[in-house]
């Protein structure tokens, strides 16, 4: 079992549906979870962090995180066809001095207008 | 743009050589980490640099080592290259080795191995 699972995908929805992207992990020490945001040919982008559990949102965009049910999720309300990226869920740990994350597979999404 | 540059953008190799990836980071940080993301799968964790240190490694054999300078670039080295180290690398800069503190990835290196 990985430390963090991601289902890939695809996921294929309309313009303007709300898009909810899901992480499970299995390790209790992780204390900050990311969101990145890949497009094809490009490295990843930050959209989002927390530290420990609760929500957080910024403009169309909300990450919440359960550390009692290890399970983080993001949602895109309104999704735009320039939303369609990969969205990459990562976790970290303090781990000899610094945070080294830990990512998942990466969920491809994809706006159709 | 992030401010981060990776040198070459594509490169193809054969099994058995060695090769070098550069990376510039973004003004301002010193701490550089790298990333090896085989197609269809997330980054995976190289090792990562504070001020010229190695500070953190990854699950990578020795054959996978790293330098960083005063100006704070850097380097990805790999020997006996193996077709299973075809992927994309990505390095990532970031003012400190924090957590709360944002990478900033480069576009990445497309290494093939033949």
């Amino acid at each position: 079992q990985k430390e963090v699972e991601q289902d890939p995908g695809p996921l294929s929805v309309p313009e303007g549906a709300i898009v909810s992207l899901n992480c499970t992990y299995s390790n209790s020490a992780f204390q900050y979870f990311m969101w990145y945001r890949q497009y094809s040919r490009k490295g990843p982008e930050l959209l989002m962090y927390t530290y420990s559990s609760g929500n957080k949102e910024d403009g169309r965009f909300t990450a919440q995180v359960d550390k009692s049910s290890k399970y983080i999720s993001l949602f895109i309300r309104d999704s735009q066809p320039s939303d369609s990226a990969t969205y990459l869920c990562a976790m970290s740990a303090l781990s000899g001095g610094s945070y080294i994350p830990t990512f998942g597979r990466g969920t491809s999404l994809i706006v159709h207008p | 743009e992030t401010g981060v540059t990776q040198s070459p953008t594509h490169l193809i190799k054969t099994r058995g050589q060695q090769v070098t990836l550069r990376c510039s980071s973004q003004s301002g940080h010193n701490t550089v980490s790298w990333y090896q993301q085989a197609l269809g799968q997330g980054p995976q964790f190289i090792f990562q640099y504070y001020r010229e240190e190695e500070n953190g490694r990854g699950n990578f054999p020795p054959r996978f080592s790293g330098l960083q300078f005063p100006n704070y670039s850097s380097e990805l080295n790999v020997n006996a290259l193996e077709l299973d180290d075809s992927a994309l690398y990505l390095c990532a800069s970031s003012r400190t080795s924090g957590g709360s503190d944002t990478q900033y990835f480069g576009p990445g290196t497309r290494l093939t191995v033949l």
